[in-house]
């Protein structure tokens, strides 16, 4: 299995850019997570799905922020405008089922606002 | 406010010997928490899940333990290898989302030295 896929790697993009962050999860998994690390607040959740549907989005910082997975293999996450504070590493992780409590994270993409 | 605290400060160790990483939860009773290493540049792998059940989890040279009174776990490497150099992150899981979702601590980074 490949694994959580992200898209892109690295973004560098300029203040009030709308930014379009990638997630393919693992096949069959049935939970997708998005998280965003920073060095001042560590790993924060900010979305999770439950068989494509959003199911708590209490993290998400602002309006500005939005996620979608229109279908099982596929999620965005989306800043628009984007601001300088939202520089950080945002990961994408997803969990087989209820009874399976691990989560596989994607190798991140690094996103930097000018 | 739910808060989780490992030591933001790095420890250093000689190869051979036991490391011991430290996580205090505050305001929180989870039914499990999961610890996961984290290498620069990359998303967090899992390591190990104990239950609220259980005081002690064993994985080869990796031994996690858990106690709901005092709202610690410790999380113990033996014969420590320079490989073992990374971050590790505690991230005891939360029962306001039905135990789906897991929030994590800032990590403490362990350096092995030769």
């Amino acid at each position: 299995d490949a694994g959580v896929i992200q898209s892109p790697r690295h973004e560098v993009t300029e203040m009030g850019q709308e930014v379009t962050l990638r997630c393919k999860p693992i096949s069959g998994h049935d939970y997708l997570f998005w998280y965003r690390q920073t060095m001042m607040r560590g790993l924060e959740l900010l979305i999770y799905f439950n068989n494509n549907v959003p199911i708590d989005d209490s993290g998400m910082p602002e309006d500005r922020f939005s996620a979608k997975m229109p279908n099982a293999s596929f999620s965005t996450l989306k800043i628009q405008p984007s601001e300088p504070r939202d520089s950080a590493v945002y990961f994408c992780a997803s969990r087989a089922s209820d009874d399976q409590e691990t989560q596989y994270f994607g190798p991140g993409t690094r996103l930097l606002v000018l | 406010s739910q808060k989780i605290e490992q030591n933001s400060e790095a420890l250093n160790i000689q190869e051979g010997k036991t490391a011991t990483l430290t996580c205090n939860y505050t305001n929180y009773s989870p039914a499990y928490l999961q610890w996961y290493r984290q290498d620069p540049g990359r998303g967090p792998v899992f390591l190990l899940l104990i239950r609220e059940n259980e005081k002690e989890k064993r994985k080869e040279r990796l031994k996690v333990t858990f106690d709901t009174t005092l709202k610690q776990s410790l999380f113990h490497i033996t014969a420590s290898q320079p490989a073992d150099s990374a971050t590790y992150l505690c991230a005891p899981a939360r029962r306001d989302t039905g135990r789906r979702a897991l929030t994590f601590g800032s990590g403490t980074r362990l350096q092995v030295q030769p």
